[in-house]
C-alpha cells in the first residue's frame, strides 16, 4: 500500500504568487481531509471530502482558498495570492467512512517570502 | 469534541515504559479517545484508539479509568525511534468525524 501521497514536499514562492498542492489519498478511502499545521501548533482542518462533495469547510479561507476532488480520488488545494502568514505545513489526510484512524501524507512544506 | 489537556513535555529513557497522561474531563458517552503522534517532518500517525475498555495493539497500550476522564498511553519499551509529539483526542467517530488536534506532549526518549 503506497499510503497517502503528497506533492510537492517543499515550495517557496513570493508573496501574491499562486500556489496549488495536489494528495492522492489511499485508493478505495472515501473521505479525504486537508489540515494545515503552523510551526508549534497541532494541524488545523481545513476541508473534509466526503467522496467528491466538501462537507466541511467552514475553516477554509475562501477569499483566496479553493480545494477540489474530482471523481472523488485525487484532490487539489490551491492559494491565489499567497500571503506571508500562509507559510506552514499542509497536510492531507484520508480514511474509509471516518473509522479506524486517518492516514496522514508527508505534507508539503509551504515557505511565503 | 471534548477538550483534552496534556503535559507540553516529556522524557523517558530508551528501554523503559513511557506513559504519557491525557485529562478529558468532558468527554460524553459517545465518544472516543483516540491517540497520534507525529514524528519530525512526518504527518501523524494513528496509534490507537478506545471507548472505555483498555486496548493494547502492536505499538502501545491505552488505559482509560473507570469514569473516562482521563487516559494513559503506555509504550512499554520506548526506543529513540519513539521521540515524536503525541497527541490525545476525543471524538465520536460518527458522520462527523473531524479530529481536533491540540499542541500534544513533545515527548523525547533519550538514551
Amino acid at each position: 500500500e503506497a499510503g497517502v501521497v503528497q506533492s510537492p514536499r517543499y515550495k517557496i514562492i513570493e508573496k501574491k504568487q499562486p500556489v496549488a498542492f495536489w494528495c492522492n489519498p489511499i485508493s478505495g478511502h472515501n473521505t479525504l481531509y486537508w489540515y494545515r499545521q503552523n510551526l508549534g501548533q497541532g494541524p488545523e482542518l481545513l476541508i473534509r471530502y466526503e467522496n467528491e462533495e466538501a462537507v466541511d469547510d467552514s475553516q477554509l479561507p475562501k477569499d483566496r482558498f479553493s480545494a477540489e476532488r474530482l471523481k472523488g480520488v485525487d484532490s487539489t488545494l490551491k492559494i491565489q495570492p499567497a500571503e506571508l502568514g500562509d507559510s506552514a505545513v499542509y497536510l492531507c489526510a484520508s480514511s474509509l467512512f471516518g473509522i479506524s484512524g486517518y492516514t496522514f501524507g508527508s505534507g508539503t512544506r509551504l515557505t511565503v517570502v | 469534541d471534548a477538550k483534552t489537556t496534556q503535559p507540553t513535555s516529556m522524557d523517558c529513557a530508551e528501554g523503559r515504559a513511557a506513559n504519557l497522561p491525557c485529562n478529558h474531563s468532558t468527554i460524553s458517552g459517545n465518544e472516543y479517545v483516540y491517540w497520534y503522534r507525529q514524528i519530525h517532518s512526518q504527518g501523524p500517525q494513528y496509534i490507537i484508539h478506545g471507548l472505555k475498555n483498555n486496548e493494547t495493539n502492536e505499538m502501545a497500550s491505552l488505559i482509560i479509568t473507570e469514569d473516562r476522564k482521563s487516559s494513559t498511553l503506555i509504550l512499554p519499551h520506548a526506543t529513540l525511534r519513539d521521540t515524536a509529539v503525541y497527541y490525545c483526542i476525543v471524538n465520536d467517530g460518527g458522520s462527523n468525524y473531524k479530529l481536533t488536534f491540540g499542541k500534544g506532549t513533545l515527548l523525547t526518549v533519550n538514551p
